[in-house]
């Protein structure tokens, strides 16, 4: 019920080109949709995220595309640039005993080559 | 102040000794959480204390025991691991209560862990 399928493994895309990474879902109870961003050595940090009630949010270059009636949502990346080179999970959560539960998807490793 | 620290950054235990990993945010977040990350995969869940009080333990054996001092500190005790324990473990808070699903939260570095 809490299975979180992210797609797709691995990912090199050119520098200046669009990076596309999706993530599926199949517990309706999930009410907030956020992607995660980890570089080696570091923790993940909240990259985007967007609520149920939304279909598409855009933070500079980067966009969270959400269809609720597939259960799927995607992190579209414009304008990738090496620096983006980090892993990325989508990790759809659920509130729980006054805090957030995450259920992390497998991740995606993202290489922008210059 | 956005930062969760976590120390050491590295530790190497042998099976048989009993370690601490300790955590710390001054975020005013009541809400922080212990992860396992293996390499190239995700971080796994293991606990979460909301206000003070274990909240959930997603089954974690005994041998990995939390407290939870005061809100801005968290720690985990570590006794008899076995090898495939070793991994980065991570902390991490955020804002609790009723909307606490669109919470944030904020990882530290991790602790990298080798059991010997």
């Amino acid at each position: 019920q809490q299975q979180v399928k992210q797609s797709p493994q691995s990912l090199i895309v050119q520098k200046g080109g669009i990076s596309i990474i999706n993530c599926a879902y199949e517990n309706t109870a999930f009410d907030y949709f956020p992607w995660y961003q980890q570089f080696p050595g570091k923790g993940p940090a909240l990259l985007i995220a967007i609520r149920p009630d939304v279909s598409e949010k855009k933070e500079g270059r980067f966009t969270i595309s959400f269809n609720k009636s597939a259960k799927q949502f995607s992190l579209h990346i414009m304008d990738s640039q090496p620096g983006d080179s980090a892993t990325y999970f989508c990790a759809p959560a659920i509130g729980s005993s006054n805090t957030g539960k995450l259920i992390f998807g497998q991740g995606t490793t993202l290489q922008v080559k210059p | 102040d956005t930062e969760v620290t976590q120390t050491p950054k590295h530790l190497v235990m042998g099976m048989t000794n009993k370690k601490s990993l300790k955590c710390e945010q001054h975020m005013g977040h009541r809400a922080m959480y212990w992860y396992k990350q293996k390499a190239k995969k995700p971080p796994e869940l293991m606990f979460v204390y909301s206000y003070e009080k274990l909240s959930i333990n997603e089954s974690v054996p005994s041998r990995f025991s939390p407290e939870c001092p005061n809100s801005s500190l968290l720690n985990l005790h570590l006794h008899a691991l076995q090898p495939e324990d070793s991994a980065l473990y991570l902390c991490a808070s955020s804002q609790a209560g009723r909307t606490s699903a669109y919470n944030e939260q904020f990882f530290g570095p991790g602790t990298r862990l080798t059991v010997l």
